[in-house]
C-alpha cells in the first residue's frame, strides 16, 4: 500500500517553544491530508482537515492559531505547535488521500509523540 | 451525534484461538464502516469494510458484517496468529463524499503461542 512517513517520531521540548511536525506521502500525491491527535486510551480525534493549496479546515474546538496546518505541496503536509504548553502533550497522527483514491481509504502516519515540559 | 464504541482491551489469547472484538456505533443516515490495525511501531492501516447494511468486509481471516439493526461491526477471527497481536480501531465515515473519520477507543490484542 501507499506509504506515509511522519517526522519526527518523537519530540520533546520546552514549555512556550514552537514544534513542527511533517506528514509526508512518500509514493502518492495526496490532495488532502488529516491531522489527528490521540490521548492515551482514547481515540483518534479529527482536528483539522488540510487541502493543497487551501487554507485547513478545523475541527470545532480546536484552535486555528494554536495548530498551524500548511499543506504547501501535494506530498507535504506540516503541523506547527506553537507556544507549546504541557497539556499539548500527546500523539498526533495524520493521515493522507490519494488524488485518485477510493473514498474512506487512507493512508496513516506512524504517528507523532509529543511531550512538552 | 456520529459515535463509535468498541470493547476495552488488551484482549488477551492464545494462539489459535477464536476472536470476536465489539464494535457499535451511533450515527445519522448510513455511514460506511471500517476496521483498521495498528501494528508495533507501524501506522493505522485498512483491514477492511463495508458500506451499507449486510455487506461483509473480509480480509486476512478477519471479517466484520454491517449489521444496521442491531448498529454493529463487530470483528471477527476463526484462529488467530501471534502476528495478530496489534491495536484494532473500529471507525465510520461521515460527511457525504469527505473522508471524515470518527474512530474507536481502539482494542488491544495479544496472541500468546
Amino acid at each position: 500500500g501507499a506509504v506515509v512517513s511522519q517526522h519526527p517520531s518523537w519530540v520533546i521540548c520546552k514549555s512556550g517553544t514552537s514544534v513542527k511536525i511533517e506528514c509526508r506521502s512518500l509514493d502518492f500525491q495526496a490532495t488532502t491530508m488529516f491531522w489527528y491527535r490521540q490521548f492515551p486510551k482514547q481515540s483518534l480525534m479529527l482536528m483539522a482537515t488540510s487541502n493543497e493549496g487551501s487554507k485547513a479546515t478545523y475541527e470545532q474546538g480546536v484552535e486555528k492559531d494554536k495548530f498551524l496546518i500548511n499543506h504547501a505541496s501535494l506530498t507535504l503536509s506540516t503541523l506547527t505547535v506553537t507556544s507549546a504548553h504541557p497539556e499539548d502533550s500527546s500523539f498526533y497522527i495524520c493521515s493522507a488521500r490519494e488524488a485518485s483514491g477510493r473514498i474512506g481509504e487512507l493512508f496513516f502516519g506512524e504517528g507523532s509523540r509529543l511531550t512538552v515540559l | 451525534g456520529n459515535s463509535v464504541t468498541q470493547m476495552e482491551g488488551p484482549v488477551t489469547l492464545s494462539e489459535e484461538a477464536f476472536l470476536t472484538i465489539n464494535c457499535t456505533y451511533t450515527a445519522t443516515g448510513y455511514p460506511s464502516l471500517f476496521w483498521y490495525v495498528q501494528y508495533p511501531g507501524e501506522g493505522l492501516q485498512l483491514l477492511l469494510k463495508a458500506t451499507k447494511a449486510d455487506d461483509k468486509g473480509s480480509n486476512k481471516g478477519f471479517e466484520a458484517t454491517y449489521r444496521k439493526e442491531t448498529t454493529s461491526f463487530h470483528l471477527e477471527k476463526g484462529s488467530v496468529q501471534v502476528s495478530d497481536s496489534a491495536v484494532y480501531f473500529c471507525a465510520l465515515r461521515y460527511g457525504g463524499a469527505t473522508n471524515k473519520l470518527i474512530f474507536g477507543t481502539g482494542t488491544l490484542l495479544a496472541v500468546q503461542p
